[in-house]
């Protein structure tokens, strides 16, 4: 079965320092997508990257950027330079291709706090 | 302005009541999605919808239907509304599937007492 397992349920940061958020996942399919999610107290899901099982070069995305090691089944997303604005919830996500196309699943998401 | 609309934002029903929330996109996306928020349990995913006339079960379908008659439009439907379906609903849409950018709507906030 597919699952995707994020470790950190909260995390502080220091304003201006890099932040990484970890995330495992688990499937069979060979095609698959990892992305992550942004959710604001404020309650809206912001999409911030996704990265193709095929990729070979880790996604990046302005200051976000995914660190895809295949082998070990991890989608780390690193937040460089972190600002007030990026405390938030975050969540992982996968979609396999093999079988259902349009199926995502999520982690259960890590709090961000950045501190001034 | 490109945009996921849903409708009613926030309401508190009872059990056995009949509902929709309805889930309107105006960017011609061909993806869409229904998805519950719980806490401590994250997101999971009810239905989607690759095209008009297509759809398919998510990881969580039980009491709930959908259809997809038009392009933008995909609402969810709660024909017999249980306390457990008590929760926060995100519809979501993309241009062809997961790999593209998926634009959420502002969520529904139900309460089934």
């Amino acid at each position: 079965a597919q699952k995707i397992t994020q470790t950190q349920p909260g995390m502080f940061v220091q304003e201006k320092e890099a932040v990484t958020l970890d995330c495992t996942y688990d499937t069979s399919d060979q095609s698959y997508g990892l992305f992550w999610y942004k959710q604001p107290s404020s309650g809206e899901m912001i999409f911030l990257i996704y990265q193709g099982s095929y990729d070979e070069q880790n996604a990046t995305e302005g200051r976000y950027s995914l660190n895809f090691q295949k082998a070990r089944k991890s989608a780390n997303l690193v937040i460089s330079a972190s600002q007030l604005g990026d405390s938030a919830m975050y969540f992982c996500a996968m979609s396999a291709y093999g079988g259902s196309q349009g199926n995502l699943i999520f982690g259960k998401g890590t709090k961000l706090s950045v501190k001034p | 302005e490109a945009q996921v609309t849903q409708n009613p934002r926030y309401l508190i029903t009872v059990t056995g009541k009949k509902l929709t929330v309805t889930c309107s996109q105006n960017m011609n996306h061909e993806y869409m999605s229904w998805y519950r928020q719980d806490p401590g349990l994250g997101l999971r995913q009810i239905y989607y919808s690759m095209n008009v006339e297509v759809t398919d079960k998510g990881d969580v379908p039980e009491g709930y239907k959908v259809s997809r008659k038009e392009k933008r439009n995909f609402p969810l439907i709660l024909e017999s509304p249980s306390p457990n379906q008590t929760s926060l609903y995100f519809c979501a849409s993309s241009l062809w599937g997961l790999t593209d950018t998926q634009y959420f709507g502002p969520g529904t906030r139900l309460t089934v007492l």
